[in-house]
């Protein structure tokens, strides 16, 4: 699976968009982009997940670059409840049993 | 639908002592991931299993077992424990199929290695 860039920390205001970007320089042409976040004390939660095109459900927006080497989650409101750990990972294949590689991940804290 | 559970919920061991802790997946789904998530980093794949067999298994030394009971639970055993072994022990469970996309994660199990 291909490696991933995040930055360890981020700040949002309450009600503003949050943009969390993802570096994936080295990914292949098979390989999705997966986002999930891990709010304190809980387990890791599925956001959503791309190959090439824009993706968006009712939680966020993946913007996913047409060189397909960056992607940039958004959270279009966000809340204080969406304060967490975000997680970009790529791999093979949309099946959900195939082992997921965490990396560090942002910490994203939304401030009142 | 209670989504994943695990027990116990905390748990203190002492060196060299062994651990066993519990999952039981979402209802419907057929496989079980196990993660270790040490404090302040990502969560780290231990194994997986589906029917009953270990089906991929991560860079874990054989201290690390498991198994799959018929109703699809799950356990995970640590033998000779290690201070290095105290972390947050996820389960996650999902379907064996390419249509499916999602890997539902339990609260964790916090086991303590004093």
């Amino acid at each position: 699976d291909a490696k991933t860039t995040q930055p360890p920390s981020m700040d949002c205001a309450e009600g503003r968009a949050a943009n969390l970007p993802c570096n994936h320089s080295t990914i292949s042409g098979n390989e999705y982009v997966y986002w999930y976040r891990q709010i304190h004390s809980q387990g890791p939660q599925y956001i959503i997940h791309g190959l090439k095109n824009n993706e968006t459900n009712e939680m966020a927006s993946l913007i996913i670059t047409e060189d397909r080497k960056s992607s940039t989650l958004i959270l279009p409101h966000a809340t204080l409840r969406d304060t967490a750990v975000y997680y970009c990972i790529v791999r093979v294949s949309s099946g959900s049993a195939r082992q997921l590689t965490f990396g560090s991940g942002t910490q994203l804290t939304v401030l009142p | 639908d209670a989504g994943v559970t695990q027990s116990p919920t905390h748990l203190i061991k002492t060196r060299g002592q062994q651990v066993t802790l519990r999952c039981s997946p979402k209802s419907g789904h057929d496989t079980v991931s196990w993660y270790q998530q040490a404090l302040g980093q990502g969560p780290q794949f231990i194994f997986q299993y589906y029917e009953e067999e270990e089906r991929q298994r991560g860079n874990f030394p054989d201290r690390f077992s498991g198994h799959q009971f018929p109703n699809y639970s799950s356990e995970l055993n640590v033998n000779a424990l290690l201070l290095g072994d105290s972390a947050l022990y996820l389960c996650a469970s999902s379907l064996l199929s390419p249509s499916a996309y999602e890997q539902y994660f339990g609260p964790g199990t916090r086991l303590t290695v004093t």
